[in-house]
């Protein structure tokens, strides 16, 4: 079986600061690894996944993350945050057997 | 526009009623998913369906029922048995019968008891 745990349920950033997601997994086996955005009253969107082809993941928006396997992590980080940034974000996890967890997500909030 | 279609965008459910949402695709994908949304606890997963006419249960399929008739459909049952329905409803589609393919969402359904 296979999970995954978000720290923070809430992250507030200013504008042009730092975006820092943090997802931790537990997985039996090698996962795979994603990271979805969901706007309000909309459904999800994959913002980037790993596959094991590199450690660090560049995905869409300007986001990415980097896979620690010693750490069991997959943070997801952009440098530069914009208001169009705010929305809630999920990690989720692959075992590979046709079902993916998702973490309980993490919104962020942008302040001007 | 290929895509997934959920309906209704929101449902009212009396006591003791079932209700059903659909959820409908036209990206040819073999798999299908229902999760359900309640805030701070993520998505959970209800039932899903690799291939027509087949689908399995999640990690909460209790008061739900699902269908698989045609590759493009598969809509959910929400029974008189599930006792706290009121959540965002989520259905999603992949490619391929592996789930490191991305998830296509719909853009949901909000459940709701009067």
């Amino acid at each position: 079986a296979q999970s995954v745990t978000q720290l923070g349920s809430h992250v507030s950033v200013s504008e042009g600061a730092l975006v820092l997601l943090r997802c931790n997994y537990s997985s039996s086996v090698p996962p795979y690894l994603f990271w979805y955005v969901q706007y309000p009253n909309q459904g999800l969107q994959l913002l980037l996944k790993y596959t094991s082809a590199a450690t660090l993941v560049k995905g869409i928006n300007g986001f990415e993350a980097e896979f620690k396997k010693s750490e069991t992590s997959f943070h997801l980080t952009k440098p530069s945050a914009h208001m169009s940034d705010a929305a809630e974000y999920f990690c989720a996890v692959s075992a590979n057997d046709y079902k993916l967890s998702f973490g309980a997500g993490t919104t962020v909030t942008v302040r001007a | 526009d290929g895509g997934i279609t959920q309906s209704p965008k929101y449902l009212f459910r009396k006591e003791g009623q079932n209700v059903t949402l659909s959820c409908e695709q036209n990206l040819n994908h073999d798999a299908m998913y229902w999760y359900r949304q309640d805030p701070g606890q993520g998505l959970r997963l209800i039932y899903y369906s690799q291939i027509v006419n087949d689908f399995q249960k999640g990690d909460i399929a209790e008061g739900y029922s699902v269908s698989r008739e045609k590759k493009e459909s598969f809509p959910l049952t929400v029974t008189s048995a599930q006792k706290n329905p009121t959540a965002f409803y989520l259905c999603a589609s992949a490619p391929g019968e592996t789930t490191n393919e991305k998830l296509f969402f719909g853009s949901g359904t909000q459940l709701s008891v009067l």
